[in-house]
């Protein structure tokens, strides 16, 4: 069974850019989460997908992030414009339901200048 | 006060020795519990869940929780250097999301 594909695995842009992140979840996986982790913290929720609906989203700095999953398939996280403090690591992870594990992408490692 | 907080760390133990991680969480409506382990530039991987009041082991893995005390253990027993990574407790309430500890940095000495 493949696993959760995210790409690019890095980028490097400079502040005031956007940027965008795809994630394509487990086939079958009705939830997928987007979590921000900066160095030497734990994983942060930005937002929650069942399907193509957003369930949890109060933690997205709703004035430059925003996400979308149209299809219920896979999802891109835009930043726009990106500033200093968005540099981390873009985790994206998905799930069957409620009650089962949820299993991470590789991540997007990304730097801003 | 954070939702979860762990001990800080780097915790440094030798080989097969038994590793000890701590985890508190504030609300005290949360259901579940879990440990994730997260090699360095790697992302997290889930090894130990636990739901109810006591001990679960798996391997060489014991999660203990103490609901009352509000309060979550990761034992490593015979740790191996393979073992040394950042570990990450997560705490999940009913329907809602999980929520992340800041993780303990471990490292097993051969």
């Amino acid at each position: 069974e493949a696993g959760v594909a995210q790409s690019p695995r890095y980028k490097i842009i400079e502040k005031r850019q956007s940027v965008a992140f795809w994630c394509n979840p487990i086939s079958g996986h009705a939830t997928l989460y987007w979590y921000q982790q900066i160095l030497g913290q734990g994983p942060k929720l930005l937002i929650q997908f069942q399907n193509n609906g957003v369930v949890d989203d109060s933690q997205l700095p709703k004035d430059r992030f925003s996400a979308e999953r149209l299809k219920g398939v896979d999802s891109t996280l835009k930043i726009q414009p990106a500033k200093l403090e968005d540099s981390a690591v873009y985790l994206c992870a998905s799930r069957f339901g409620q009650g089962y594990e949820q299993f991470f992408g590789p991540g997007t490692r990304l730097t801003v200048l | 006060q954070k939702e979860v907080e762990q001990n800080s760390g780097p915790l440094s133990v030798p080989e097969g020795a038994i590793a000890s991680l701590n985890c508190t969480y504030s609300d005290r409506v949360s259901q579940s519990f879990f440990w994730y382990r997260q090699y360095s530039g790697k992302s997290p991987e889930l090894i130990m869940s636990i739901y109810s009041n006591g001990d679960k082991e798996d391997g060489r893995f014991t999660a203990q929780l103490n609901k009352a005390s509000q309060y979550v253990s990761l034992l490593i027993r015979d740790s191996q250097p393979s073992d040394s990574a950042t570990y990450l407790c997560a705490v999940k309430k009913g329907g809602q999301n999980f929520v992340f500890g800041p993780g303990t940095r471990l490292s097993v000495l051969p």
